[in-house]
């Protein structure tokens, strides 16, 4: 299993330059969360999805769009980056709260740049 | 959304137990503890999930009072490996962090 696999690790952007990245996981999970950190400071939730064709807005979705068309994948688009978007990206995904145990796992981040 | 308060960092040296307590006065009925490990340039990594009264597992305990409003997390004998940022959650679908407390263990 390679459990939740982001893509791509790095990338550096222009200014309003638009991107793709994508959340993959093969856990069977329900839910799946993008995440911001930048640095020094704790994870922001941008939106989350508890479930394939749904999606939510988290803390700070300004600027990000999101689409779950298959269950497996998360994908986070920046349709015109901005300089403030530079961060570290994460994706976790887990089981729904109904199942118990919700333990989510994450990916090991995309660190974006924006010139 | 409950909010959550930790302390910002604390120190501990090897060997000892360590609390991080996590405050979360206006955590709903339905609303779970969750503590989360970070370390530098990883995603986040889950330690222990509880509701009420205490949990515990193969590397930590949490101990939530009866009113819920706050939680501590206890790492029985720390080691410099767990020089980690730890952070409390609190919520049902949406799982929001707070800003974490920076623990570093000294030898």
């Amino acid at each position: 299993n390679a459990g939740v696999t982001q893509t791509p690790k790095f990338r550096v952007l222009k200014t309003g330059q638009s991107m793709t990245l994508l959340c993959a996981q093969d856990m069977n999970h329900e839910y799946m969360y993008w995440y911001r950190q930048d640095p020094g400071m704790g994870l922001r939730l941008i939106h989350y999805s508890v479930g394939e064709g749904t999606t939510a807005k988290g803390e700070v979705p300004d600027g990000y769009n999101v689409s779950r068309l298959k269950k497996q994948n998360f994908l986070l688009g920046l349709e015109s980056a901005a300089p403030s978007q530079t961060s570290v990206y994460f994706c976790a995904s887990s089981y729904p709260r109904q199942a118990g145990n919700t333990e989510a796992f994450f990916g090991q981040g995309t660190r974006l740049t924006v010139v | 959304l409950a909010k959550t308060t930790q302390p910002i960092s604390m120190d501990s040296y090897e060997g000892q137990e360590v609390n991080i307590t996590c405050s979360h006065n206006n955590i709903a009925t339905n609303d779970y503890i969750t503590w989360y490990q970070q370390f530098p340039s990883q995603g986040p990594r889950f330690i222990i999930q509880g509701y009420k009264t205490k949990v515990t597992n193969e590397v930590a305990s949490l101990f939530i009072p009866a009113d819920r409003k706050s939680s501590t997390l206890s790492l029985p004998r720390v080691s410099l490996s767990d020089t980690a940022v730890y952070y409390c959650l609190v919520g049902y679908n949406d799982m929001r962090f707070g800003a974490g407390t920076r623990l570093t263990v000294k030898p």
